[in-house]
């Protein structure tokens, strides 16, 4: 699977958007782009996933460059409750092996501020 | 409710006092997991299994013994603990590969066991 690089921290203002970058320059084409989270010692929690399109939910929006070697990640309006620590992860499809495993680098610290 | 459960959420041990962290989900899922959390050293993955009686090797499995004999349930045994193996531990569970979109459905996480072994 693609390396990715994240920012160590971040810091949003409460009721901003909270833009999330992530480089994974040596991206295949058989890659998605993944993100989660974690609050304070909590199990990761799934936020969203995208190939190449941009993808929105109810949590977020995924923003991947046309050339797909980055992306964003986009919480719309921070609240204190989004403080946590964010991960960006590129893993394979189906057929691509490493199936079971998301490889989790350092992630972003993001701090919502009142 | 969709939910990884992890037992027990705090355990501190001895060294050499073999112990077993259970895990089990409830969705049916084919894939399951266990990761350490180290300060630092962010997640690294122990073991993993595909499904029942297939398991394999993650990034960091020495100390570690897993199993798994029934789809909802993946233990994780430490035959003999170290402090070194003192970590946050996280169970995870997910399906397989959509046939549609050859993507894997995203993964749940238990809420952790916070191990210290003294």
């Amino acid at each position: 699977d693609a390396k990715t690089t994240q920012p160590p921290s971040m810091d949003c203002a409460e009721g901003r958007a909270a833009n999330l970058p992530c480089n994974h320059s040596t991206i295949s084409g058989n890659e998605y782009v993944y993100w989660y989270r974690q609050i304070h010692s909590q199990g990761p929690q799934y936020i969203i996933h995208g190939l190449k399109n941009n993808e929105t939910n109810e949590m977020a929006s995924l923003i991947i460059t046309e050339d797909r070697k980055s992306s964003t990640l986009i919480l719309p309006h921070a609240t204190l409750r989004d403080t946590a620590v964010y991960y960006c992860i590129v893993r394979v499809r189906k057929g691509g092996g490493s199936q079971g495993n998301l490889i989790f680098g350092k992630g972003t610290k993001l701090s919502v501020k009142p | 409710e969709a939910q990884v459960t992890q037992n027990p959420r705090y355990l501190i041990t001895v060294t050499g006092k073999k112990l077993t962290v259970t895990c089990s989900q409830n969705m049916n899922h084919e894939y399951m997991s266990w990761y350490r959390q180290d300060p630092g050293l962010g997640l690294r993955q122990i073991y993993y299994s595909m499904n029942v009686e297939v398991t394999d090797k993650g990034d960091v499995p020495e100390g570690y013994k897993v199993s798994r004999k029934e789809k909802r349930n993946f233990p994780l045994i430490l035959e003999s603990p170290s402090p070194n193996q003192t970590s946050l531990y996280f169970c995870a569970s997910s399906s397989p590969p959509s046939d549609r979109t050859g993507t894997v459905e995203w993964a749940f996480f238990g809420q952790g066991t916070r191990l210290t072994v003294v």
